[in-house]
């Protein structure tokens, strides 16, 4: 079956720090990969998404960059983290046009 | 762009009543999903509807999809505290991207 993980589960940082979180996917070969950025309570905003090794679409233009080294592998980061780059960040795995499976997210304070 | 449009966004019922959420565009989508969300954890993928008029069920749950593709519904029969939860549309359209609505978060009290 496949699994999906995400870490870490919370972090807090204070402005200006740089940023990794990592998405790792299990069960599954060459799936499709995106990063969520979701207000408390409320609708996900697409962030990055990737459909391969190296390719990755921005739907939304702010400071933060994602990159995909491994097929099941798939990063958020930043070089100076905003105030407004808090939130809850998921990923999700899918294969084009099925259900998308999310991991568990990472809650992100930046104080 | 194409939004999805979720309705209501808040909802507070008591255990056994009867409910429905709202999910509404001016687009065609292939195929809508919905999801349900805890606090604190990503969305769970409930049911996908592909042919417009399409009803699916899942035990309590009633899931439709318009007969144009642009519009679903969810409804909830009897509902049981543990409903409660964020519940969330998505539709697959244009570029071949999910588009997620903006969420109804129904509380039910026992």
């Amino acid at each position: 079956s496949q699994t999906i993980h995400q870490w870490p589960a919370t972090l807090v940082q204070p402005v200006g720090s740089p940023l990794s979180l990592e998405c790792t996917v299990e069960g599954t070969s060459n799936p499709n990969l995106y990063w969520y950025r979701q207000a408390a309570g409320r609708g996900l905003q697409l962030l990055f998404y990737s459909v391969g090794i190296g390719q990755i679409s921005s739907e939304v233009p702010q400071n933060l960059s994602a990159s995909r080294p491994q097929d099941r592998q798939f990063i958020l980061s930043s070089k100076k983290l905003l105030l407004s780059d808090s939130g809850f960040y998921l990923c999700a795995w899918e294969h084009t046009g099925e259900g998308q499976y999310f991991g568990p997210g990472t809650r992100l304070t930046v104080t | 762009t194409q939004l999805l449009e979720q309705s209501p966004q808040f909802l507070s019922i008591q255990e056994g009543e009867n409910l429905t959420v709202y999910c509404n565009s001016s687009s065609v989508f292939s195929s809508l999903q919905w999801y349900r969300q805890e606090p604190g954890e990503g969305p769970v993928l409930l049911v996908t509807v592909v042919t417009g008029g399409e009803v699916k069920k899942l035990k309590r749950l009633t899931f439709q999809f318009g007969d144009a593709r642009k519009d679903s519904s969810l409804h909830i029969t009897a509902a049981q505290p543990g409903d409660t939860g964020l519940y969330l549309c998505a539709g697959w359209g244009a570029g071949n991207m999910l588009t997620f609505g903006g969420g109804t978060r129904l509380m039910v009290k026992p």
